[in-house]
């Protein structure tokens, strides 16, 4: 098993440029979850998805981020226009319905805005 | 919503000593615990979990108790080496999501 799948691993880009990050969760798992994490606020819920449905996105910061699931097998999160606070890694994490609390975490986007 | 509290926040101790860190919740309700360990520039990785129905669980050395009662649990790890060095998070499930602590380090020297 492959695991979560992310990229890029790294992205730097400057302000008000639109940042795409990816996901792939594991096979066969059907609930996807996409978390921050920095030094001053720790890991944080952004959204999550079940079975390719949006069901709280109350972590998402500003309107200036989007995040999609089309298929199960795919997610991205957009953020547009960028900002320099929005530096910071990004999560995927994968869960499947026989044990839904588990989560499994892909290696992260660092992402740094100039 | 729930509230995780973790306590230390940083933690030092000598290779082959124990080491504890303890996590409060504020919702009865939360059923299942987990606990990972994040390198440095490293993905968090599940490392044990303990649900509301069990007071304790092993993995070699490392144990996680859980005091629903008082709503607090902890993680155990005995015979610390120097790979034990880390952050640790502990995690609540509310129902709907996990709601994380704000992590430990743990450094073990040697």
């Amino acid at each position: 098993d492959a695991g979560v799948i992310q990229s890029p691993r790294h992205e730097v880009t400057e302000m008000g440029q639109e940042v795409t990050l990816r996901c792939k969760p594991i096979s066969g798992h059907n609930s996807l979850f996409w978390y921050r994490q920095t030094m001053m606020r720790g890991l944080e819920l952004l959204i999550y998805f079940n079975n390719n449905v949006p069901i709280d996105d109350s972590g998402m910061p500003e309107d200036r981020f989007s995040a999609k699931m089309p298929n199960a097998s795919f997610s991205t999160l957009k953020i547009q226009p960028s900002e320099p606070r929005d530096s910071a890694v990004y999560f995927c994490a994968s869960s499947s319905a026989g044990t839904p609390n588990t989560q499994y975490f892909g290696p992260g986007t660092r992402l740094t805005v100039l | 919503g729930e509230n995780v509290e973790q306590h230390p926040s940083t933690l030092s101790v000598q290779e082959g000593d124990s080491a504890v860190i303890k996590c409060t919740y504020s919702d009865s309700a939360s059923n299942y615990f987990p606990w990972y360990k994040q390198e440095l520039g490293k993905r968090p990785q599940l490392i044990i979990d303990i649900r509301s129905n069990v007071g304790e669980k092993k993995d070699q050395r490392i144990a996680v108790t859980l005091n629903k009662t008082a709503k607090h649990f902890s993680l155990h790890i005995t015979e610390t080496q120097p790979e034990d060095s880390a952050v640790y998070f502990c995690a609540c499930f509310d129902g709907n999501k996990l709601v994380f602590g704000a992590g430990t380090i743990l450094r073990v020297k040697s």
